[in-house]
């Protein structure tokens, strides 16, 4: 019944290689964000997405891109993957500004 | 630029009783919401709770309301009557003007321990 899935759940990577996530939503919303949840430092955005093709930078973005070709799916790259971008990373979605958000059930990420 | 701070790193009750987890923000934006979401050692991220900065009432849902003191730029969570499935980490986030009201600013959590 989720209206949003990330895949995949869990992932091993080794330094230096690209990695993208996925974040697909069913629920038509506008907004679409990519946030990572390190201890000590709660959740820090990353990118956002407030339409197809309209993105922008968060806090944390130096070493990740994203992609947005249909408002469905939110692409997020680590073009070449480095140990400090070990974490879990969660996407979520708002239906309009104002609104809060409903995430994915997040993606644990491994830099080896 | 938003800030939101919670100082307490862990906290413990006792089941049954009353805890607050303290949530203080900084912005200069006139108009702004303010929201609690609980995470269980599951991990997942669920919603408990919104206030937005003209209510003119303090938020409840439930066993959770919100001790909205604008003045002192404070959004305290307090849970009545604990349950030890209240254990988890609690955040508390933010969205103002400055950001277009389109994105969250969360603070570190804090991690809520309710024994028996």
């Amino acid at each position: 019944d989720a209206g949003i899935t990330q895949s995949p759940r869990h992932k091993v990577t080794e330094t230096g290689t690209p990695v993208t996530l996925r974040c697909h939503q069913t629920e038509n919303h506008r907004y679409m964000y990519w946030y990572r949840q390190d201890p000590g430092h709660g959740l820090r955005l990353i990118h956002y997405s407030y339409g197809v093709k309209d993105t922008d930078k968060g806090e944390v973005s130096d070493g990740y891109s994203v992609s947005r070709s249909k408002t469905e799916d939110f692409l997020l790259t680590l073009e070449s993957a480095t140990s400090s971008q070990t974490s879990v990373y969660f996407c979520a979605i708002s239906e309009s500004q104002g609104y809060g958000y409903t995430f994915g059930s997040g993606t644990r990420l491994t830099v080896v | 630029a938003q800030k939101i701070t919670q100082t307490q790193p862990g906290m413990f009750v006792q089941e049954k009783e009353a805890v607050t987890l303290d949530c203080t923000y900084d912005t200069s934006d006139p108009s702004y919401g303010l929201f609690w979401y609980k995470q269980p050692s599951s991990g997942e991220m669920i919603f408990l709770i919104y206030q937005g900065s003209y209510d003119q009432q303090n938020a409840t849902e439930g066993r959770y309301s919100l001790n909205f003191q604008k003045a002192r730029k404070s959004a305290n969570l307090v849970i009545s009557a604990s349950q030890l499935g209240d254990s988890a980490m609690y955040f508390c986030a933010m969205r103002g003007q400055n950001s277009g009201y389109s994105t969250l600013t969360f603070g570190k959590g804090t991690m809520l321990l309710v024994s028996p």
